[in-house]
């Protein structure tokens, strides 16, 4: 039961422009959403999270938005840079039992 | 503050034999998780301790892995005997425990390769 779901596996962006990752969820006992990122061997490194009490949580060039009730959320970078270049994955928590939910991931490429 | 370490890197097998990984997370962490992540899919849990007690291992493949955290620290995962599908990067996970919020640390992984 994949109750985290990344449509998008592959996603290619110029450098400078928006870069926009989506995820949708099934599960709305989701207290707050986190978004990771990896580089090739390397382990998952946290990037932005969001309360689902929240629509919107800005870090930098990180923003992610959350639609409680289409179930979605995305994250968008502005602007892009070839650094930028990841797997990145969202995930959902449930705190109560410390659980994470993992997307399948989408692989970004900025183009310089 | 270390981080996550996880061993060995790499290692490659032939199916049917045995492989194990250690794990230490980071010093205070009561939540450890151990996650298989095939490639081009997401990372699935298999095993989550809270201290040294198993709090979800339903997804644990337990024919053949399994898995301990003794005292409540570090945490070994073994497969036995392995079979081509386990060709995976073992990734361990700490937090500082349950209600805590915040977010998992994860450890470089442990890529395993069998053949």
């Amino acid at each position: 039961d994949q109750q985290v779901k990344q449509n998008s596996p592959s996603l290619s962006v110029q450098e400078g422009r928006i870069s926009i990752l989506n995820c949708d969820y099934t599960n709305s006992m989701f207290d707050y959403f986190l978004w990771y990122k990896k580089y090739p061997a390397e382990g998952p490194t946290f990037l932005i999270s969001i309360s689902s009490i929240k629509d919107k949580n800005e870090d930098g060039r990180f923003t992610v938005f959350l639609n409680k009730s289409a179930k979605h959320l995305s994250l968008h970078i502005v602007p892009s840079q070839p650094g930028d270049s990841a797997v990145y994955f969202c995930a959902g928590v449930v705190w109560t039992g410390n659980q994470f939910y993992f997307g399948t991931g989408t692989s970004l490429t900025v183009i310089p | 503050e270390a981080g996550v370490a996880q061993s060995p890197r790499y290692k490659i097998i032939e199916k049917r034999q045995s492989v194990a990984f250690w794990c230490n997370p980071i010093s205070g962490h009561a939540t450890l998780y151990w996650y298989q992540q095939i490639l081009g899919q997401g990372p699935k849990l298999l095993i989550q301790f809270q201290n040294n007690g198993v709090v979800d291992d339903s997804q644990l493949p337990k024919d053949r892995f399994s898995a301990e955290r003794l005292k409540g620290v570090d945490s070994t995962l073994k497969i036995q005997p392995a079979k081509l599908e386990d060709s995976a990067v073992y990734l361990c996970a700490s937090s500082p425990g349950q209600g805590a919020g915040g977010e998992l640390f994860f450890g470089e992984g442990s890529r395993l390769t069998v053949l």
